[in-house]
Order: structure tokens, then sequence, then C-alpha cells
């Protein structure tokens, strides 16, 4: 049973434009929520995060907004670069991320030039 | 970036052997996890810790065992190792569980490969 769920596996964006990748959740007790970029051979890069109690949460180029009647969440990147694409994993936590983290299966962001 | 080293960063190793991964971190965290990433299931919880000798299973902690003896280590032990646990495995420390520091940071990866 899926609690995190990333339903594109890819996206395709061309530079300069507006990238939105999406997450949905069913687990309600989820209180906490990441996002992560990850290039091939390397870790996983915080991205940017928000919690419950807010709706959205901005730094730079991304912007995440957090729908929790509808257990959506998704990432905008405005304006899309190239150096933007890459996996993005969106992850959850519940009870201060003490039990660690549950992670979406990931999305491919390609920046078409 | 956060001080986190994974070793070794590749192995090769043969079915029914064991193998430790470590994972060491310089930034005094007090909260370190394993993943394990494979295609198609994003990143599963394998163990973590939240002190000195204080850890417990995640989701995926079949066949896989933990130690940490000081702050700064956070061992994995693959007890017998088998081709299904050939992954990357990933670290990640956080600076507690409470609310506002929940962000986890990574480490590079191993990349381990069972025959």
């Amino acid at each position: 049973d899926q609690q995190v769920k990333q339903n594109s596996p890819s996206l395709s964006v061309q530079e300069g434009r507006i990238s939105i990748l999406n997450c949905d959740y069913t687990n309600s007790m989820f209180d906490y929520f990441l996002w992560y970029k990850k290039y091939p051979a390397e870790g996983p890069t915080f991205l940017i995060s928000i919690s419950s109690i807010k709706d959205k949460n901005e730094d730079g180029r991304f912007t995440v907004f957090l729908n929790k009647s509808a257990k959506h969440l998704s990432l905008h990147i405005v304006p899309s670069q190239p150096g933007d694409s890459a996996v993005y994993f969106c992850a959850a936590s519940a009870r201060g991320g003490a039990d660690g983290l549950t992670f979406g299966k990931g999305t491919h962001l390609i920046i078409q030039p | 970036d956060a001080g986190i080293t994974q070793s070794p960063r590749h192995k090769v190793t043969e079915t029914g052997t064991p193998v430790t991964l470590r994972c060491h971190q310089t930034e005094n965290h007090r909260y370190m996890y394993w993943y394990r990433q494979d295609p198609g299931h994003g990143l599963r919880l394998i163990h973590y810790s939240y002190g000195v000798k204080d850890t417990d299973k995640g989701e995926v902690s079949d066949g896989y065992s933990v130690s940490r003896s000081k702050t700064e280590d956070f061992l994995l032990t693959l007890e017998s190792a088998t081709s299904s646990q050939t992954s990357v495995y990933f670290c990640a420390i956080s600076e507690s569980g409470g609310t506002g520091k929940e962000t986890q940071y990574f480490g590079p990866g191993t990349r381990l490969l069972v025959l």
C-alpha cells in the first residue's frame, strides 16, 4: 500500500517555462512534507519542505503548495532551467519524522532547451 | 553540504557472505537512517537510530541489522547477503525528530552488487 504517490514517472518541460510536479498521500498522520532532488550516482538533495500548518512555502524559484483536504502537494519551479533536470522525490513524515520518511517513487524532470 | 560520508562507495560480494556498510557524520546529529533505493520503489527505510545504542526497524528490515556505538557512526550489516539485497544504500541524518527539524540530509550512497 503506497502512502505517497507520484503518478507521473516523467515530465518534459521547456526551458524558461513552469514545471509542476505532483504528489498525493493517503496517510492523514503525515504532518511534514519534503521535496528532494536527485542526480544520477548522487544522494538526494533537500530542496524545500512544508509543514501541515501551512499551505504554501516559497524559496527562490521553488514553491511548494499543500492542499490538506485533497491530500495533495505540488512543487512549482519557475523558471525551469537545464540544471533542474533530475529525479524529484516527494517525501512525508509523521510524529516529527522520528520514524523516518516515506518516499514516493519519483518523477524524472527533463528540461528541454 | 551536511558532513556525511559512506564507505565503501561500491562493493561486489557473493551470496551468503556478510557485508557491513558504514555511515559517518560530522554534524553531531542525533538521528541516523539507512534507506535502500531500487527501481520502481523510491527510497525505503531499513533501520534508524535515535541515539547511541538506540535503534529501531523500518519498512524493509528483514536480513539487515544495525549498530550505533558512537554518535558519528551508524553501521548497516547484511548478515548473509542475497541477490535481492543488490541495491543502492543511502544513509541520512537529521538533527532531531522534533517539529521543524525533521529534514533529513543524505550521504552519497553505496552501490552494492550481490552475485
